[in-house]
This record gives C-alpha cells, sequence and structure tokens, in this order.
C-alpha cells in the first residue's frame, strides 16, 4: 500500500523558514510527480506546488512564488518544502500528495495523499 | 486561471436517497476534472479523475460525468461514510492546479 509520512510543521512567527518533509514508502517514489497542497483552518484546498518525477521541473502557486521551494531527494523516497518569509495567510495544513500517473507529462491528478501537518505562522 | 465552481454548498439527505453535486469551471477544461472526498479530520481521497473514471478501490455508487464546463458527481444511494466534504478539482491548463470551493454532504 502508499504510504505518505508528512512532518515538519509547528509553530513559526512571521518571517521565518520552516522545511516539510514528506517520506513516501510502498510505490516507486522516482517514478512520480509529486504535489503539495495545503488547507487553512475551515476552508478548502489550495494547490502549493509540484515537481516533476526527474525533479527537473517545479511548478508553485503565485501566493507562494520566491518564497517556497519544493525539492525531492528520490534516494530517501523524500519530498521537501522548504517555506520562507512566511505570513500569517500560510497557516494552514500542508499536506503531500502522490500524482495518480507515471507518465509525462505530469497527471496532475492526486491519488494519495499524506496525513497533514500544521503549520501555524503567528507571533 | 480556471475558476472552479461548486453547488450547492451543503446538501442535506438522508442514508438511501440519492446525491447529485455540480461543478462549473470557468472556462473549458474538456474532460480533465477529478472529484475527491474530505471526511472530518482526514485528508482528502480522489474518487474521479478525467470526469468519468474511478479510482482504484471506489464504490460503483459514485459516479462522475460532464464535459467542458459543467460536471457532475452523483452518489446513488448514500452509504453513512459518504456525508463528507466533496471538492473537484481541474488539470486541464496548469499550474495552477484549482479546485472548487466543496460541496458538504449532510445528514438530513
Amino acid at each position: 500500500d502508499v504510504q505518505l509520512v508528512d512532518s515538519g510543521g509547528r509553530l513559526v512567527r512571521p518571517g521565518g523558514s520552516l522545511r516539510l518533509s514528506c517520506e513516501g514508502a510502498g510505490f516507486t517514489f522516482r517514478s512520480y510527480a509529486m504535489h503539495w497542497i495545503r488547507q487553512a483552518p475551515g476552508e478548502g484546498l489550495e494547490w502549493v506546488a509540484s515537481i516533476s518525477a526527474t525533479g527537473g521541473s517545479t511548478y508553485y502557486a503565485d501566493s507562494v512564488k520566491g518564497r517556497f521551494t519544493i525539492s525531492r531527494d528520490s534516494s530517501k523516497s523524500t519530498v521537501f518544502l522548504q517555506m520562507n518569509k512566511l505570513r500569517a495567510e500560510d497557516t494552514a495544513v500542508y499536506y503531500c500528495a502522490k500524482d495518480l500517473s507515471r507518465q509525462v507529462p505530469t497527471s496532475g491528478y492526486l491519488d494519495s495523499w499524506g496525513q497533514g501537518t500544521l503549520v501555524t505562522v503567528s507571533s | 486561471e480556471i475558476v472552479l465552481t461548486q453547488s450547492p454548498a451543503t446538501l442535506s439527505l438522508s442514508p438511501g436517497e440519492r446525491a447529485t453535486l455540480s461543478c462549473r469551471t470557468s472556462q473549458s477544461v474538456n474532460n480533465y476534472l477529478a472529484w475527491y472526498q474530505q471526511s472530518p479530520g482526514q485528508a482528502p481521497r480522489l474518487l474521479i479523475y478525467d470526469a468519468s473514471n474511478r479510482a482504484t478501490g471506489v464504490p460503483a455508487r459514485f459516479t462522475g460525468s460532464g464535459s467542458g464546463t459543467d460536471f457532475t458527481l452523483t452518489i446513488s444511494s448514500l452509504e453513512p461514510e459518504d456525508f463528507a466534504i466533496y471538492y473537484c478539482q481541474q488539470r486541464s491548463n496548469w499550474p495552477p492546479l484549482t479546485f472548487g470551493g466543496g460541496t458538504r454532504v449532510e445528514i438530513k
């Protein structure tokens, strides 16, 4: 079975930095694009960033572009989200998700999700 | 950016009833639309992709239909575990991937 375990969320002050991790198991990690999605308290889902299977292509929401960086280490089956210059509006549960397809280009559908990790940005 | 509008915001139904959820997109997404289910305190779960394909393990009572700008998720007979929030999502023209605001299916 596919398993994704998100970690790294905590309380951080505005302007601070945080790195989230997501370790995958039960699938050939290096063959799939990976995504980060967030959900503010009581709100809907917002796509944050995506990375191709090879790591050669990355994509970002305008709201995080220039502040967040997605990366992956396929030798450790882990995808990361480096979050800098955090703002109160970045407060959310962050989920990593696996792409549905091993084909290129990325399908953009999210077929397995981590349990989420809570990031709270507050002074 | 393609905007997805879901209706109704809340659907109040009884177990065994049929649920019909709507998702409208601001421009055509062809059939590149997915549906997700999110139960309280849980991560979302992929139900339907490419408008009408059920994901692995999804029961047959879930049916997706539509193309272009108008899409429907139908749950033929609601089971207790189906009371949740449902989101649609497009991947036609990304980035960005975009989601609808969600429809809550609650017990009447």
